[in-house]
């Protein structure tokens, strides 16, 4: 049980295009997720913590109208990187929250060229 | 004072050895305490989960917890190469929404 999902696993794209990435519980209900950014050999980054039904919460100095976020269900989150850049080229992981354990996705890893 | 600290390494133990792995949490309030890995490249798995003071067996893995001292440990019996990884401390944050994560340990086993 507890198994998260994301797609895509890689995406390349240009820079100036938008990307979205699906975030799934698979065998729960999530009413939280959250999304979270590692750039090489760094520790974890919360970008912000998306809610069912409401509105995210986002982390400071994280862009809310570059990052857009959508909880649409109790299984799906999405994250949008809007105009992206080369700087956005990141390891994005989502997770979700089952009482009070968070259980990740698998991540995508995004090049932005 | 960060909210949760981990010494980043790298610790080095030799294939078969016990890995011991040490977090320190700032939150006295705080009732669960959760070890994750990270391999490189990979996201985080939960690998356990500790409530109450005292020790929890899960095989070659063993959680400690001390809430007066504000400590939780993770033993790793008879490591192995496939050990090698970042061992991430969390606790839950205040208000128990989201999950305060330490910087990580990383572990190298050498064969």
């Amino acid at each position: 049980g507890a198994v998260v999902s994301q797609h895509p696993s890689w995406v390349i794209c240009k820079s100036g295009t938008s990307v979205k990435i699906e975030c799934r519980s698979l065998d729960f209900q999530a009413t939280t997720m959250f999304w979270y950014r590692q750039f090489p050999k760094q520790s974890l980054m919360l970008m912000a913590t998306s809610n069912e039904g409401s509105k995210a919460t986002y982390e400071q100095g994280v862009e809310k109208d570059k990052f857009l976020i959508n909880h649409a269900s109790l299984t799906l989150s999405t994250l949008t990187v809007t105009s992206a850049h080369p700087e956005d080229s990141s390891f994005y992981i989502c997770s979700a929250r089952l009482v009070d354990e968070q259980f990740f996705g698998p991540g995508t890893r995004l090049t932005v060229l | 004072q960060k909210e949760v600290e981990q010494n980043s390494g790298p610790l080095s133990v030799p294939e078969g050895a016990i890995a011991s792995l040490n977090c320190t949490y700032s939150d006295r309030g705080s009732q669960s305490f959760f070890w994750y890995r990270q391999y490189s490249g990979k996201s985080p798995e939960l690998i356990m989960s500790i409530y109450s003071n005292g020790d929890k067996e899960d095989g070659r893995f063993t959680a400690q917890l001390n809430k007066a001292s504000q400590y939780v440990s993770l033993l790793i019996r008879d490591s192995q190469p496939s050990d090698s990884a970042t061992y991430l401390c969390a606790v839950p944050g205040a208000g128990g929404f989201k999950t305060i994560f330490g910087a990580g340990t990383r572990l190298f086993v050498k064969a």
